[in-house]
C-alpha cells in the first residue's frame, strides 16, 4: 500500500495567515493527488485534484503543488470558514489511501 | 445537480451484516466508478472499495474477505455489504463518485459525496 504522511497533524492560525500543509507519499505517485476539506459532521469536499488543479467553485486562495512523492497545499489568506480538517489522497495505485489529516484551528 | 444519499440501518449487531445503499440522482451511473469510504469516530478516512457501472469491483485488501459492493444501474443505486461486523466497523460510511484517471479505471479522486451514514456495531 502507498502510505501518505501528512504534516502537521494540527496547527493553530489566525484569520489572514498563510497556511501550508505537506503530504509525502511512500513512493512516486506522479501527480495523482487530491486534497479535501472536511468540517465537523459533514462529508469531505474536493478542493484540488491532479496535485494542482482547483475544483470548480473552489476559491482561488486554495492551491496545491508538487509531484512524485512530495506535495503541498496552501491557503494564501485563511478565512473564518476555512477552519476544518484537510486530507490528501493518492490515486496512483490501489488501495486508494488518504493522509492522516491536518486540523486547522483558530489561534 | 449530482446528489448521493446513503440509506440503511444505523445499528448492527456483532457478527451480522452491515448493508447500505447509495441512491444516485442527477447523473447516470454509466461511465463512472462508485465508491464506499468510511470514517471511524474521530479518525481518518478509509477507502473500502468501488464498483463500476459494468459491475466490476475492487476492494481494499484490509476488508476484502468481508466486503461486497454491487450496482443496480436501472435503479441508479449501488450497495455495500460487510460481514461479519465487529465493533471496529463502527463508522460513518460515505458513498462517493470516483472521477477516474481514465474511463476504464476506478483509480481517481472523489468529486461527489453522500452526507454519510453513521453505523454503530453493538449488541
Amino acid at each position: 500500500d502507498i502510505q501518505m504522511t501528512q504534516s502537521p497533524s494540527s496547527l493553530s492560525a489566525s484569520v489572514g495567515d498563510r497556511v501550508t500543509i505537506t503530504c509525502q507519499a511512500s513512493q512516486d505517485i506522479t501527480d495523482y493527488l487530491s486534497w479535501y476539506q472536511q468540517k465537523p459532521g459533514k462529508a469531505p469536499n474536493l478542493l484540488i485534484y491532479d496535485a494542482s488543479n482547483l475544483e470548480r467553485g473552489v476559491p482561488s486562495r486554495f492551491s496545491g503543488s508538487g509531484s512524485g512523492t512530495d506535495f503541498s497545499f496552501t491557503i494564501s489568506s485563511l478565512q473564518p470558514e476555512d477552519f476544518a480538517t484537510y486530507y490528501c489522497q493518492q490515486y496512483d495505485d490501489l488501495p486508494l489511501t488518504f493522509g492522516g489529516g491536518t486540523k486547522v484551528e483558530i489561534k | 445537480q449530482v446528489q448521493l444519499r446513503e440509506s440503511g440501518p444505523g445499528l448492527v449487531k456483532p457478527s451480522e451484516t452491515l448493508s447500505l445503499t447509495c441512491t444516485v440522482s442527477g447523473v447516470s451511473m454509466i461511465s463512472y466508478y462508485w465508491t464506499w469510504i468510511r470514517q471511524p469516530p474521530g479518525k481518518g478516512l478509509e477507502w473500502i472499495g468501488f464498483v463500476s457501472y459494468t459491475g466490476s469491483t475492487r476492494y481494499n485488501p484490509s476488508l476484502k474477505s468481508r466486503v461486497t459492493i454491487s450496482a443496480d444501474t436501472s435503479k441508479n443505486q449501488f450497495s455495500l455489504n460487510l460481514w461479519p461486523v465487529t465493533a471496529a466497523d463502527t463508522a460513518v460510511y460515505y458513498c462517493a463518485r470516483s472521477y477516474g484517471i481514465s474511463s476504464t479505471s476506478g483509480r481517481g479522486y472523489f468529486d461527489y459525496w453522500g452526507q454519510g451514514s453513521l453505523v454503530a456495531v453493538s449488541s
